[in-house]
């Protein structure tokens, strides 16, 4: 069973400092990771998908690295900005014909403070 | 281009009634998938349709059913609702075209309170 892990819960930073959030999976056979960000009470924000097959995907001030064979992915943010305060999810999806779901993580509560 | 749907924004039942929440995909896809958010928790699967079927389900009971009609847009079933269906409910849809890398959207989301 697929079993996902942010690391930390939550953290909180200075306006304009460089981070990084942590996933973990713990079965390396997946098709695709993607990282979502999430506003309370709102819905999912597609921030970047990562195929299996590649190693870092780049939107803006957002990277994404995956290492399958470690079943670790991490998602850093440059330049950090208050608007970027939001609950971080990353969610992998397993090979396989007939897998399409994705499994996720709990999320990274993240404070970008002024 | 309108993205993912989702109606009602919020809905308040009583236990053991029943609810309909519906969803309309984004444009150009033709896969809606069901999630079931609880407080301070990632999203479960509850379902996934394409086709008007329903081709992978996750550790939901029965009483969650659902439904897509020919235009794709689908509808969540919830029978004889318990206090722990209180949840934010997530639609997703995602295209099967080849080179999209199946890539997941999401919409707003159905707040359902069972009192």
């Amino acid at each position: 069973k697929q079993e996902v892990t942010q690391i930390p819960a939550a953290l909180s930073v200075p306006e304009g400092e460089n981070l990084v959030l942590n996933c973990s999976f713990t079965d390396s056979a997946i098709y695709n990771l993607q990282w979502f960000r999430q506003d309370p009470g709102k819905g999912l924000t597609s921030l970047l998908l990562i195929q299996s097959s590649q190693r870092e995907q780049t939107s803006g001030r957002l990277n994404a690295s995956l290492d399958k064979s470690s079943g670790r992915s991490t998602l850093y943010i440059a330049a950090s900005q208050p608007g970027d305060s939001a609950t971080y999810l990353c969610a992998v999806r397993k090979s396989g014909g007939s897998n399409y779901k994705l499994t996720f993580g709990k999320g990274t509560l993240l404070t970008v403070n002024p | 281009d309108a993205g993912v749907t989702q109606s009602p924004t919020h809905l308040i039942k009583t236990r053991g009634q029943q609810v309909t929440l519906r969803c309309s995909p984004k444009s150009g896809h033709d896969t809606v998938s069901w999630y079931q958010q609880a407080l301070g928790q990632g999203p479960q699967f509850i379902f996934q349709y394409y086709e008007e079927e329903e081709r992978q389900r996750g550790n939901f009971p029965d009483r969650f059913s659902g439904h897509q009609f020919p235009n794709y847009s689908s509808e969540l079933n919830v029978n004889a609702l318990l206090l722990g269906d209180s949840a934010l409910y997530l639609c997703a849809s995602s295209s099967t075209i080849g080179g999209l890398w199946n890539e997941q959207f999401f919409g707003p989301g159905t707040r359902l309170t069972v009192l």
